[in-house]
């Protein structure tokens, strides 16, 4: 059982390069996540989604955009990336709203 | 706005020397706090959920305990595998989203053979 699965697990850009993180997961949960962590600071919230063709903005969702077009997928997306989105990228499933979470291993991303 | 603060920021412990996590919150409408635990270069894995003060719950040498105002992450005879980063979390009234959730910055404990 795979449960979340994140791709790639390190990448390197240039600023304004763009690029798409993979998250998939075969929990058939309907919520996903993905969340930012950088030192010193909490997971971070970027972008929710429901369910299928949904998303939502989360607590830091500039610079950053997401699709879920089939359930068990879940894109984030950085269309011209910043140096201030290096940092590491965890994308996570739950099966309800409050239910605990199920995270990848996460995405480590280099802006230079 | 909700907030989660854990201390200390940093524990090193003995083998077998016994200690507790803090979690302080205030969580409008609290649905659930939530403990994880992450090791170096990997996500973070559930550990418990509590819901009420008053809740415990128990996992091997983990106790996690909840009050109005604070929960405990209590680690009793620890061994070196227990090493590693914990996460406290406040799932909080959102709206009816699914964004309500707060994380503290964690406790990096260090146990020392």
């Amino acid at each position: 059982n795979a449960g979340v699965t994140q791709t790639p697990k390190f990448r390197v850009l240039k600023t304004g390069q763009s690029m798409t993180l993979l998250c998939a997961q075969d929990m058939n949960h309907e919520y996903m996540y993905w969340y930012r962590q950088d030192p010193g600071m909490g997971l971070r919230l970027i972008h929710y989604s429901v369910g299928e063709g949904t998303t939502a903005k989360g607590e830091v969702p500039d610079g950053y955009n997401v699709s879920r077009l089939k359930k068990q997928n879940f894109l984030l997306g950085l269309e011209s990336a910043a140096p201030s989105q290096t940092s590491v990228y965890f994308c996570a499933s739950s099966r309800t709203a409050t239910g605990e979470l199920f995270f990848g291993e996460g995405s480590r991303l280099t802006v230079l | 706005e909700d907030q989660v603060t854990q201390s200390p920021e940093a524990l090193r412990l003995q083998e077998g020397e016994s200690s507790s996590l803090n979690c302080s919150y205030t969580v409008s409408g609290l649905r659930g706090l939530f403990w994880y635990r992450q090791d170096p270069g990997k996500g973070p894995e559930f550990l418990f959920t509590l819901y009420s003060a008053g809740e415990e719950k128990e996992k091997e040498r983990l106790k996690a305990t909840l009050t109005k105002k604070e929960s405990f992450l209590h680690i009793t005879a620890p061994k070196p595998e227990d090493s590693a980063t914990y996460l406290c979390a406040g799932n909080g009234y959102s709206g009816g989203g699914a964004d309500g959730l707060t994380f503290g910055k964690g406790t990096h404990l260090i146990i020392q053979p």
